[in-house]
């Protein structure tokens, strides 16, 4: 399958500082990435959408200042988690459309545990 | 209000059995199923898909059922093997102009005990 690669796996941060996450498309086009967010014992909540080239679309009750998402090439990605809290602490996870494959599948990155304390 | 619903938190079969993960959906727009294994700490892997034309989908081990009219999905896994021990979450999509978002379930976590 396509292999999406997602980075860093774990992060720990400050309060009040900025995280930023990438993924990357390792061996496709990545026309539309999603990122979601996952809280313990509960299903993936997906954040916004992103398309290359154009702005995300964010999810209701995303916040777009706090979340930032670039989709700046068809190969990545980030999200910037901006002036972090505690709150914020969660797993984050990334996924991937591939443009050959059709806009059906997504795959997925590995995750990210970030820890904001 | 959950579109898809994975009504049974956990599942626990013997090893060599058959599996049998079950899946709800309300939207009737919803043209296209699939079911990710996801392991602690990691992202979801894609398994199997189905479109609403078909009733069945095979791959090696893993077979997924449609039934439209119930609205109704399961996956089978035959036969388990302890290494398919994850939680396994049921997705939906429906086309929403260029871009098809995915509609998640709660998952179910699958314990196959050797």
């Amino acid at each position: 399958g396509a292999v999406v690669s997602q980075h860093p796996s774990r992060v720990i941060c400050k309060s009040g500082t900025s995280v930023k996450i990438e993924c990357r498309s390792l061996d496709f086009q990545a026309t539309t990435m999603f990122w979601y967010r996952q809280f313990p014992k509960k299903s993936l909540m997906l954040m916004a959408t992103s398309n290359e080239g154009s702005k995300a679309t964010y999810e209701q009750g995303v916040e777009k200042d706090k979340f930032l998402i670039n989709h700046a090439s068809l190969t990545l990605s980030t999200l910037t988690v901006t002036s972090a809290h505690p709150e914020d602490s969660s797993f984050y996870i990334c996924s991937a459309r591939d443009r050959v494959r059709g806009n059906t599948e997504a795959f997925f990155g590995q995750g990210t545990r970030l820890t904001v304390v | 209000d959950q579109q898809v619903k994975q009504n049974s938190p956990s599942l626990s079969v013997q090893e060599g059995r058959i599996s049998i993960l079950n899946c709800d959906y309300t939207n009737s727009m919803f043209d296209y199923f699939l079911w990710y294994k996801k392991y602690p700490a990691e992202g979801p892997t894609f398994l199997i898909s189905i479109s609403s034309i078909k009733d069945k989908n095979e791959d090696g081990r893993f077979t997924v059922f449609l039934n439209k009219s119930a609205k109704h999905l399961s996956l089978h896994i035959v036969p388990s093997q302890p290494g398919d021990s994850a939680v396994y979450f049921c997705a939906a999509s429906a086309k929403a102009g260029n871009n098809r978002k995915l509609i998640w379930g709660l998952g179910t976590s699958l314990a196959v005990n050797p």
